[in-house]
């Protein structure tokens, strides 16, 4: 299984700041297609997961322009330019170069 | 959009089975497949397995194989997760999600499972 590691586990925001999440993975994501199946989920606090970027710097139907993601091969990242209260929550990375596996989670708070 | 709507919470017994409907609407059932993943008290996200109901073929986690089966009927554009052998490890809400057109790109609102005798 490729294992997502993701970094911090923790964060915590003042509004309007800035936010950066690491995500690294133990094998490269980079399939023969020449796609990388790298992807990022916000689950707010009491809901379901939610898509926002995908193949690692498409940003979902709906989302906010202020989350971008880059990064290739085996190291990723997540940015929220300016944090809103709205924002808060528990990010997952997740890989489906292979049989899907998600970070720990990272916990987003607003200070 | 596609939305998923899952089976009400249960509670099940130690060694015994479950079986958690996911109800799809909003998109053509045969052109997305269905991934189940659960997320045990206060952890992260596992990936269980998953079917793709046009073909019927399904997989799984390798530490689900045997115990976890996938089943989709057309007829009523619903889904199913059985696992069984269950234990107090299983407790977790479970949640099923579409690939429609990216993976996991619409989720169940999660069915609690708890294992206790």
């Amino acid at each position: 299984d490729i294992v997502m590691t993701q970094t911090p586990l923790s964060l915590s925001v003042i509004p309007g700041q800035a936010a950066s999440i690491s995500c690294k993975s133990s094998q490269s994501l980079l399939y023969s297609d020449g796609k990388t199946y790298l992807y990022w989920y916000l689950q707010k606090p009491g809901q379901s997961p939610q898509l926002l970027i995908y193949e690692v710097s498409n940003r979902f139907s709906g989302v906010p322009d202020r989350f971008s993601g880059s990064g290739s091969g085996t190291d990723f990242t997540l940015k929220i330019s300016r944090v809103e209260a709205e924002d808060v929550g528990v990010y997952f990375c997740m890989q489906n170069a292979q049989l899907p596996t998600f970070g720990q989670g990272t916990k987003v708070e607003i200070k | 959009q596609v939305q998923l709507v899952q089976s009400g919470p249960v509670v099940k017994k130690p060694g015994s089975s479950v079986r958690v409907s996911c109800k799809a609407s909003g998109g053509t059932f045969n052109s997305f497949s269905i991934s189940w993943v659960r997320q045990a008290p206060g952890q992260g996200l596992e990936w269980i397995g998953g079917i793709i109901p046009f073909f019927g073929t399904s997989n799984s986690a390798q530490s689900y194989q045997g115990r976890a089966t996938f089943t989709a009927d057309e007829s009523t554009t619903t889904a199913y997760m059985e696992l069984t052998s269950l234990k107090s490890e299983d407790t977790a809400l479970y949640f099923c999600a579409s690939h429609f057109t990216q993976p996991f790109d619409a989720w169940g609102q999660g069915t609690m499972v708890t294992v206790s005798s």
